[in-house]
């Protein structure tokens, strides 16, 4: 039962545009947001966070939107560059006492940035 | 300061081999984690440690254990590798809830 979904394995957009990068969860529970930055051959990359208690939160070209009565949060990055170009993936955690403390991902998102 | 080192980098194993992948943090944090990542699977919580002394299972614990001797170290054990269990192991450490977690380099193993 996959608690948090990225559901677009991919995305391509050109350099200087908006990208924006999707996640589902299902577990209403859920109180803190995480985005990573993954690129190859090494360790994910902490981005940008929210809590549940907020609805938006930037951090210079990125921004992570949480709604959550529809369970769906985005990250918005502008204008995009080809250094950009990594795996992203959207994290969870709270989820009540049975998950308390644990951090889950979604499969993430490829994104390319071409020049 | 290295943050969170894993060991090995790299390895080898054949089916039915045994190995524990070690992983150590100087970031005094609490929480530790064992994850997996795999093409199309994302990264999937192996095992959670709140402390030292304390594991619980998270969404892939079958054919793993796990050791939370201190709060520095959390070693992550396979005790009869088999070829599904190839894939990128990462550890990560957080300090606080509502925290970032941050990840060390990853091991990346091969059964087979």
């Amino acid at each position: 039962d996959q608690q948090v979904k990225q559901n677009s394995p991919s995305l391509s957009v050109q350099e200087g545009r908006i990208s924006i990068l999707n996640c589902d969860y299902t577990n209403s529970m859920f109180d803190y947001f995480l985005w990573y930055k993954k690129y190859p051959a090494e360790g994910p990359t902490f981005l940008i966070s929210i809590s549940s208690i907020k609805d938006k939160n930037e951090d210079g070209r990125f921004t992570v939107f949480l709604n959550k009565s529809a369970k769906h949060l985005s990250l918005h990055i502008v204008p995009s560059q080809p250094g950009d170009s990594a795996v992203y993936f959207c994290a969870a955690s709270g989820g009540g006492s049975s998950n308390t403390g644990k951090l889950i991902f979604g499969q993430g998102t490829t994104l390319q940035v071409k020049p | 300061n290295a943050g969170v080192t894993q060991t090995p980098k790299f390895q080898v194993l054949k089916t039915g081999q045994s190995m524990t992948l070690q992983c150590a943090q100087d970031m005094n944090h609490n929480s530790m984690y064992w994850y997996r990542q795999d093409p199309g699977m994302g990264l999937r919580l192996i095992y959670y440690s709140a402390s030292e002394g304390t594991t619980d299972k998270g969404e892939v614990p079958n054919g793993y254990n796990v050791s939370r001797l201190n709060k520095r170290e959390f070693s992550l054990r396979l005790e009869s590798a088999a070829p599904s269990q190839t894939s990128v192991y990462f550890c990560a450490t957080r300090g606080q809830l509502n925290t970032e977690a941050f990840f060390g380099q990853g091991t990346r193993l091969t059964v087979v």
